[in-house]
């Protein structure tokens, strides 16, 4: 079974405070991706990244930066977090190819006071 | 625009009655469609996908979802509910227009049903 692990399942942090978010998948997927679920919105993606070291903007990119330097690791950052970037967070892996189901962790709810 | 709605907020069944959660989208060429479900603290599960062939797809726990390409519809499905199938699910269709491995989901349906 894929197992999509991140680092914490809550996490409060105060306004300015740079943030890192982990997440670590163990099936060696090539693709790894970064949403935040609110409700209402549903999921909106963040960044993407589709190999070690490359990545790209999705949807809502402002205010965040990603790492990946090791395949199985995707690293999501609040550069300087504000109370609007107080969410559920999810990261997911595929494998490569068009038709292949994401794999998502348990999610990282942040609360930025 | 690339796009996937779900009309419903929330759909009640009773237990044992048959229950749809509908999903309707807009994309340009054939779609890919996915159905994922998300019980409380959870992150999402993989149910089902319709990349091509068959109408009718058959997924995890007794679901099953039909593509209506006329009406651009992937509607989930199945005959009998469980008080367990009570989640929030999720629609979503690959971004086409990206060129890479983008999906849009959908603002999901929460599924409630009665005992």
């Amino acid at each position: 079974d894929v197992k999509v692990t991140q680092s914490s399942r809550y996490l409060v942090k105060r306004t300015g405070e740079k943030v890192f978010l982990e997440c670590v998948q163990d099936m060696d997927h090539e693709n790894m991706f970064w949403y935040r679920q609110d409700p209402g919105l549903g999921l909106r993606l963040i960044y993407f990244s589709y190999d070690v070291k490359m990545k790209e903007k999705g949807d809502i990119p402002e205010g965040y930066s990603v790492s990946r330097e090791k395949k199985e690791r995707f690293s999501l950052i609040l550069e300087s977090a504000s109370t609007n970037q107080t969410s559920m967070y999810l990261c997911a892996s595929s494998e490569q190819g068009l038709g292949q189901p994401q794999h998502f962790g348990d999610g990282t709810r942040l609360s930025i006071l | 625009a690339q796009s996937v709605a779900q009309p419903e907020d929330q759909v009640n069944v009773a237990e044992g009655n048959p229950l749809t959660v509908k999903c309707t989208y807009s994309v340009s060429g054939n779609p890919y469609l996915f159905w994922y479900v998300q019980y409380p603290n959870r992150g999402l599960q993989f149910l089902l996908k319709y990349i091509t062939g068959d109408n009718l797809v058959k997924g995890s726990y007794g679901f099953e979802a039909e593509f209506n390409k006329s009406q651009t519809s992937f509607h989930l499905k199945k005959p009998s509910a469980l008080v367990s199938d009570s989640a929030l699910y999720f629609c979503a269709v690959r971004d086409m227009t990206s060129g890479t491995y983008k999906y849009i989901f959908g603002t999901g349906t929460r599924l409630k049903v009665l005992a």
